[in-house]
């Protein structure tokens, strides 16, 4: 099945600052890679998603890369604010089974 | 996107008593939702995938006359946590698979449901 690692675990930035998460995955067949932020004791939200047809995809401070051959793909936040503090998760699946498999998670702290 | 609601938000029960989670879709028939348990400072762990009009399947590991799943409408889908025990203390979300066509849907998470066995 499908493995799912991310780096790092724990993220200090400045206010301002930029963050930038990775994460590969093993199966190939994978093409659909959303990302969650998670604040503590809540749901995770959807910030941001791609899939295996582009490379690239930005929302506002938010970014996504994907590089398929290496199998792995990256979040990028610019510009962060304290509300930018929570766990952010990968997650990649195929699109016939849907089933999300999740990275391990990175405790983001942006300090002010 | 999809409005998932869950209930009861959190839950505290007797060990060996069973208690129930329920997971509505508010404004999408959704015939497939997934069942997670998160541990603190843990990842999302899938339980289980519910079908609505059929039987669940349970990821490996699971047990699935521990962990009752049932999908009886295209809103709800419930899980039973049988004969509880402080292990099965957690943390379970569900999850709505929205179609959206072209390669992968999105999914999207109820509240979640802290469990509390004492």
């Amino acid at each position: 099945g499908e493995n799912v690692e991310q780096h790092p675990s724990t993220l200090s930035v400045q206010e301002g600052d930029s963050a930038v998460i990775k994460c590969t995955y093993s199966d190939s067949a994978s093409n659909y890679f959303p990302w969650y932020k998670q604040e503590l004791g809540k749901r995770p939200q959807l910030i941001i998603d791609i899939r295996s047809n582009v490379g690239e995809k930005k929302d506002q401070r938010i970014a996504v890369t994907l590089n398929k051959t290496a199998k792995h793909f990256s979040l990028h936040i610019t510009e962060t604010q304290p509300e930018d503090s929570a766990v952010y998760f990968c997650a990649a699946t195929k699109a016939a089974g849907n089933k999300l498999t999740f990275g391990g998670g990175t405790r983001v702290l942006v300090k002010p | 996107g999809a409005v998932v609601s869950q209930h009861p938000s959190w839950v505290i029960c007797k060990s060996g008593t069973s208690v129930k989670i329920e997971c509505r879709s508010l404004d999408f028939q959704a015939t497939t939702m997934f069942w997670y348990r998160q541990f603190p400072k843990q990842s999302l762990m899938l339980m289980a995938t519910s079908n609505e009009g059929s039987k669940a399947t349970y990821e490996q590991g699971v047990e699935k006359d521990k962990f009752l799943i049932n999908h009886a409408s295209l809103t709800l889908s419930t899980l039973t946590v049988t004969s509880a025990h402080p292990e099965d203390s957690s943390f379970y979300i569900c999850s709505v698979l929205v179609l959206t066509g072209g390669p992968g849907n999105t999914i999207y998470f109820g509240e979640g449901s802290w469990l509390t066995v004492v």
